[in-house]
């Protein structure tokens, strides 16, 4: 079963406005990582966030984490054409740190 | 090179026939996972690899699959007697120290 759900399942938005990715997961977790994937190939790793931490930055990227709703929240701010990809939330469980992926979100940014 | 390979990048079979998919991680990289994505199943764990470390096996889908790692480095996974529904994009990842995982860019894997 899944253990990540993104939502929404797909977004549209216009170039520069801001893209707002919500997850939600089910069990206690390490840490909860985000990747983007272009044209259904390689993930490339977007940002990770510890079970101690509520938010990161990275460039463009912020990342929240509430553990007691269990749900963290992936913002991208002045988005452009070449965020267009699917953006997938992951969890890490457990010693062996092996990742349960969510069903991925699609963005579209319109240029 | 800097980061995780893959051959073959796409590899068509038939039905019934076994293939062998090769991963070169990051140099350095104690850990090695494998995924698979299919349209159906999504994102699924398959296999993890950590140092001498006994394999989690945990997420392999059948016998029919299997994995090794040779010198810590180096990983095949093996797919026995092809079905259709091994259709997928494998993927490999590597990493250190339990922290964010490196993807490599995949085998497309297509059963006929």
């Amino acid at each position: 079963s899944q253990q990540g759900e993104e939502d929404p399942q797909a977004l549209s938005i216009q170039e520069g406005e801001n893209a707002t990715m919500n997850c939600s997961y089910k069990t206690s977790i390490n840490n909860l990582q985000w990747y983007r994937q272009n044209s259904g190939r390689g993930l490339v790793h977007l940002i990770l966030i510890r079970s101690n931490e509520r938010e990161k930055h990275s460039g463009r990227l912020r990342v929240t984490l509430d553990t007691s709703k269990k749900s963290s929240s992936l913002l991208i701010t002045a988005s452009r054409a070449a965020d267009t990809a699917s953006y997938f939330c992951a969890t890490s469980i457990g010693a062996n740190s092996k990742l349960t992926f969510g069903k991925g979100i699609t963005l579209s940014v319109r240029p | 090179g800097a980061g995780v390979s893959q051959s073959p990048s796409n590899k068509v079979t038939e039905k019934g026939k076994d293939v062998e998919l090769r991963c070169d991680p990051i140099s350095g990289h104690t850990a090695l996972y494998w995924y698979r994505q299919s349209l159906g199943q999504g994102l699924e764990f398959l296999i993890y690899f950590q140092g001498n470390s006994a394999p989690d096996k945990s997420g392999l889908p059948s016998d029919r699959f299997s994995a090794e790692r040779t010198g810590g480095s180096v990983s095949t996974l093996t797919i026995q007697r092809t079905q259709q529904e091994d259709s997928a994009v494998y993927l490999c990842a590597s990493s250190f120290g339990g922290r964010e995982q490196f993807f490599g860019p995949g085998t497309r894997l297509t059963v006929l």
